[in-house]
């Protein structure tokens, strides 16, 4: 299964500032996601990233908050801007070849806003 | 909207039995289910899928049901062991490439 490297593992970030969370895969992946994890909740999916176009967001979620950007099939990034403390959380990266497929998750980037 | 309902008090059980965990879902017929293994500060890992015509799927220690009339999955892990704690998180497919998660139930088992 894909090898996915998560940077940064944890930051602590100051309100109004921007965070930009990087996800690498070890092989080419067809589909890369963006998870949130909030203590003791589920996993709440921010957004698909598309290779080479814009993001398709789910509800609740846009682009101006949570930029995304897909160059190729193995690389993507998450920015988390103008950061307030409710966007405390875990912040995971997946990727999933067909849609049989289970998905393989990163460690995550720890995110904490003061 | 679909709804997955996972129990959320953590399991305590003695090493040596069958830890038994549930997952509930409504509003939706997803074509298969998922269950996953998240321990602290980790992503979760995939452990098993069930597809709607399955009954029941094992894997070494691990058993999981999927009931499509009573909408519901049990995931057993027989003969636990300390190192099974950690919390297991069930998974539906919803279509176009989407899963939905829910809460995850902790499990602890005691040495």
């Amino acid at each position: 299964s894909a090898v996915i490297s998560q940077k940064p593992s944890r930051d602590i970030c100051q309100r109004g500032t921007s965070l930009t969370i990087q996800c690498q895969v070890d092989s080419q992946v067809t589909m890369m996601f963006w998870y949130r994890q909030q203590p003791g909740q589920s996993l709440t999916l921010i957004a698909t990233a598309n290779q080479g176009s814009e993001a398709t967001y789910e509800s609740g979620f846009v682009i101006d908050k949570f930029p995304i950007s897909r160059p190729n099939l193995t690389f993507s990034t998450l920015t988390v801007s103008n950061m307030s403390p409710e966007d405390s959380s875990i912040y995971l990266c997946s990727v999933q070849d067909r849609e049989d497929s289970p998905l393989h998750f990163g460690n995550g980037t720890r995110l904490t806003v003061t | 909207s679909q709804k997955i309902e996972q129990n959320s008090e953590a399991l305590n059980i003695q090493e040596g039995k069958t830890a038994t965990l549930t997952c509930n879902y409504t509003n939706y017929s997803p074509a298969y289910l998922q269950w996953y293994r998240q321990d602290p500060g980790r992503g979760p890992v995939f452990l098993l899928l069930i597809r709607e015509n399955e009954k029941e799927k094992r894997k070494e220690r691990l058993k999981v049901t999927f009931d499509t009339t009573l909408k519901q999955s049990l995931f057993h892990i027989t003969a636990s062991q300390p190192a099974d704690s950690a919390t297991y998180l069930c998974a539906l497919y919803t279509g176009g490439f989407k899963t939905i998660f829910g809460a995850g139930t902790r499990l602890f088992v005691k040495a």
